[in-house]
């Protein structure tokens, strides 16, 4: 089976810390996303990236960034966490952007 | 603004009975749909498609119908099933290299 593997289920930072989320696809896939999902809003898109080393913004980019080095691993950046950034984070991979997507099971990250 | 609108945040529904989810879209551009479940604590798993050449895909209790001149698609799941009790998140694309669009999900209870 296809995977797509996010390095934590549950993090806990503080306000003001640099947090790193990272994720893993073994599927081969050019193109990867990162989501955040709360309440109320669904599934909003914060970076996606067509391939190694290039990035595209999404709806809500501010406060974040994005890293890939190699095809496989997506990272998602948070360069000061602050409160309202407490939420469900999902990546997913896909072979074309608009169709079919495989996610991750989530890292709710929440910043205190 | 939203290019994909699901109405319902909620919905309730006795097992046994018909489940019905609803979504519009306002981008003409969009040529393929898709509706992926997601249970607390997990990504989103990917349910049933259908590309604007079809009016109706069914796989199993799962049926996607939709109206292209109406800009209306709906999930229909029967028998429903206390198993599925999920947030169902509408999805839409222009077959173009651009991510999916989300709609902002429907939770659905199914009561025993």
């Amino acid at each position: 089976d296809v995977k797509v593997t996010q390095s934590s289920r549950y993090l806990v930072k503080r306000t003001g810390e640099k947090v790193f989320l990272e994720c893993v696809q073994d599927m081969d896939h050019e193109n990867m996303f990162w989501y955040r999902q709360d309440p109320g809003l669904g599934l909003r898109l914060i970076y996606f990236s067509y391939d190694v080393k290039m990035k595209e913004k999404g709806d809500i980019p501010e406060g974040y960034s994005v890293s890939r080095e190699k095809k496989e691993r997506f990272s998602l950046i948070l360069e000061s966490a602050s409160t309202n950034q407490t939420s469900m984070y999902l990546c997913a991979g896909s072979l074309r952007a608009g169709y079919g997507y495989t996610f991750g099971s989530g890292t709710r990250l929440t910043v205190v | 603004d939203q290019q994909v609108k699901q109405n319902s945040p909620s919905l309730s529904v006795q097992e046994g009975r018909i489940s019905i989810l609803n979504c519009d879209y306002t981008n003409s551009m969009f040529d393929y749909f898709l509706w992926y479940k997601k249970y607390p604590a997990e990504g989103p798993t990917f349910l049933i498609s259908i590309s604007s050449i079809k009016d109706k895909n069914e796989d199993g209790r799962f049926t996607v119908f939709l109206n292209k001149s109406a800009k209306h698609l709906s999930l229909h799941i029967v028998p429903s099933q206390p198993g599925d009790s999920a947030v169902y998140f509408c999805a839409a694309s222009d077959s173009g290299n651009t991510p999916l669009v989300f709609g902002k999900g429907t939770r659905l209870s199914v009561i025993a």
